[in-house]
């Protein structure tokens, strides 16, 4: 089983819409969880960490599940510039800085 | 201040020949993992070097090894390359070994196996 597990979509939405992605992790012991935004043939950058109070950052909004090992995030109002492939990531305090990468959620919006 | 580089950025090889792709850190930085990221999968870890010693290793062949420079810089190098190997191989940096500091990626290099 992967260590974290996403659904790959496509999504595409409209301009304004509200988006959410999901993704769920196999290993209890992952310690530290993040958003990653990658555009096409370009590199991963941190889009947010995910706290487990949740957290908010403008129109992003991440959640944390321990209980349920589920990683969500929300996109309100969404922006043409969010198309993007989101990748879900975990880290585990014990893996001295490894990050475990889902296979990314591509969004496409268009206006 | 200058990212993570990383050179070359795209590189074409046939089967069975070696590649060696380099990578810089970003400034302030000492620690260097290698990522294989397979087009539309997430990228996956290949190995960490810090203070010139590889410290922790993904789920890849021994064809895979790396270096670590003094001046913190890394190589990664794939021998008796296979199709499978074509991908991009993304380069990141972050500020000693802890798991608690961010990690920068470089742009990558555009591997294609022929």
């Amino acid at each position: 089983r992967k260590e974290v597990e996403q659904d790959p979509g496509p999504f595409n939405v409209p301009e304004g819409a509200t988006v959410a992605f999901n993704c769920t992790y196999s290993n209890s012991a992952s310690q530290s969880f993040f958003w990653y935004r990658q555009d096409c043939r370009k590199e991963p950058k941190l889009l947010m960490s995910v706290y487990s109070s949740g957290n908010e950052d403008g129109r992003f909004t991440a959640q944390l599940n321990r209980a349920s090992q589920y990683i969500s995030l929300l996109i309100r109002d969404s922006k043409l510039s969010d198309s993007a492939t989101y990748l879900c990531v975990v880290k585990k305090g014990s893996t001295l800085g490894r990050l475990y990468f889902g296979r990314g959620t591509q969004l496409t919006v268009w206006p | 201040d200058a990212g993570v580089t990383q050179s070359p950025t795209h590189l074409i090889k046939t089967r069975g020949q070696q590649v060696t792709l380099r990578c810089s850190p970003k400034s302030g930085h000492d620690t260097v993992s290698w990522y294989q990221q397979a087009l539309g999968q997430g990228p996956q870890f290949i190995f960490q070097y810090y203070e010139e010693e590889e410290r922790q290793r993904g789920n890849f062949p021994d064809r895979f090894s790396g270096h670590q420079f003094p001046n913190y810089s890394s190589e990664l190098n794939v021998n008796a390359l296979l199709l499978g190997d074509s991908a991009l191989y993304l380069c990141a940096s972050s500020l000693d070994i802890s798991s608690y500091n961010e990690q920068f990626f470089g742009p990558g290099t555009r591997l294609t196996v022929l």
